[in-house]
């Protein structure tokens, strides 16, 4: 069955930190593959999107993910989290106009 | 260029009652899904229309109804509402639709609460 998993429900990260948020799909093609992030009360705003050629996809704000077909993940990074960056991130995939979403992950910034 | 509309923002029903959700999308864009957003099962995909037509369909009750209209606005229903229907409903635009090389650009939600 298709799906997408996001293996942490919560992280929390030092401003200035580091930051990998995992995201796992399971489709019988290579979906196309987009982040998402959500702030409390909104709607979702695209981050990035995959859907071919080089395998590093840059995004706004800083973010980066990487496509791994060998292990079915789409990884969002960022090198120094910024207090901003607080809120929930989704991973999601589409096929033949269907779209499914990750859990989502909550990400919390400490000072 | 204006963003993705949906009205109203805040809904309160009773169960039994009925409710339409409208969503205005981007200009242009001739495809429009909705999404059922819960803490319990986070985001599910409700139906796709693109040009007046529902292309695909997600796993809800028939209780859950949509449309689209010439000028690719939709609307959503759902009848005989029932307290397991109190989410966040998310519309969202695109020019081909959610598998395409164009984004779908998300509007703020209607936060519906059933009493």
């Amino acid at each position: 069955a298709q799906s997408v998993t996001q293996p942490d429900i919560h992280i929390t990260v030092s401003e200035g930190a580091s930051l990998e948020l995992r995201c796992n799909y399971s489709y019988g093609a290579t979906p196309y593959l987009f982040w998402y992030v959500q702030s409390p009360g909104q709607g979702l705003q695209l981050l990035l999107k995959y859907f071919s050629g080089d395998t590093l996809v840059q995004g706004i704000k800083g973010f980066e993910a990487e496509f791994k077909r060998s292990q079915s993940s789409f990884n969002l990074r960022k090198p120094s989290v910024h207090w901003s960056d607080a809120a929930e991130y989704f991973c999601a995939v589409a096929k033949n106009n269907d779209m499914r979403f990750g859990a989502g992950t909550r990400l919390t910034v400490k000072p | 260029k204006a963003g993705v509309t949906q009205t109203p923002r805040y809904l309160i029903k009773t169960r039994g009652q009925q409710v339409t959700l409208s969503c205005s999308p981007i200009s242009g864009h001739r495809s429009v899904s909705w999404y059922q957003q819960t803490p319990g099962q986070g985001l599910q995909f409700l139906f796709e229309y693109f040009s007046e037509t529902q292309r695909n369909k997600g796993n809800f009750p028939g209780r859950f109804s949509g449309r689209q209209f010439s000028n690719s606005r939709s609307e959503m229903n759902v009848s005989t509402l029932e307290l397991g229907d109190s989410a966040l409903y998310l519309c969202a635009s695109s020019l081909e639709g959610p598998a395409s090389n164009q984004p779908q650009h998300f509007g703020d939600g209607t936060r519906l609460s059933i009493l």
